[in-house]
């Protein structure tokens, strides 16, 4: 699996759009890029996946660039219900199936 | 409803007594996994199965031991539990070909301590 970057933490306040980037400078081209968050020791939670792409769920979007080197996660209206720990993986999903996480980026809305 | 459901939520134990912790899914998905998440480490995955009858090491599979009789269940064994085995599980299913495939499902956590 190709190594993400993410900040360690961000703010947020309620209300506004979050955007989380992630660098993924190593990506290979059968390789996708996932986003899953975790609220507070619950178990984690798919968010959203793309190739090369712009996507968009009901829960986020998810901003790949041209180069596929990097991308951006955004919450176009967060909550307080959003402050999770957020983790970028970068996996080929044909053959496997391991999901690496990484430290995340700590996501805190503010009322 | 899709889920996973692990039980115990909660357990305390001793040193060297035996402990299941259960995984179940009601999506018929093929992969099943066991995760755990320790602080400053992240979350690691322990075994995996691919499907009944078939299960591997993941990262971290030392003193942990899985089964896979049957597709919806698969049970994570702890044959002689040690305090550094104190850890936040996750048991995890993902559907090989279907339209779900790329989406992971996590239970929601057993958090075992040893003593």
């Amino acid at each position: 699996d190709a190594k993400t970057t993410q900040p360690t933490s961000m703010d947020c306040a309620e209300g506004r759009a979050a955007n989380l980037p992630c660098n993924h400078s190593t990506i290979s081209g059968n390789e996708y890029v996932y986003w899953y968050r975790q609220i507070h020791s619950q178990g984690p939670q798919y968010i959203i996946h793309g190739l090369k792409n712009n996507e968009t769920n009901e829960m986020a979007s998810l901003i790949i660039t041209e180069d596929r080197k990097s991308s951006t996660l955004i919450l176009p209206h967060a909550t307080l219900r959003d402050t999770a720990v957020y983790y970028c993986i970068v996996r080929d999903p044909t053959n496997d199936y391991k999901l690496s996480f990484g430290a995340g980026t700590t996501v805190t809305v503010r009322a | 409803e899709a889920q996973v459901t692990q039980n115990p939520r909660y357990l305390i134990t001793v040193t060297g007594k035996k402990l299941t912790v259960t995984c179940s899914q009601n999506m018929n998905h093929e992969y099943m996994s066991w995760y755990r998440q320790d602080p400053g480490l992240g979350l690691r995955q322990i075994y995996y199965s691919m499907n009944v009858e078939v299960t591997d090491k993941g990262d971290v599979p030392e003193g942990y031991k899985v089964s896979r009789k049957e597709k919806r269940n698969f049970p994570l064994i702890l044959e002689s539990p040690s305090p550094n085995q104190t850890s936040l599980y996750f048991c995890a299913s993902n559907d090989l070909a279907g339209s779900s495939y790329n989406e992971q499902f996590f239970g929601p956590g057993t958090r075992l301590t040893v003593l």
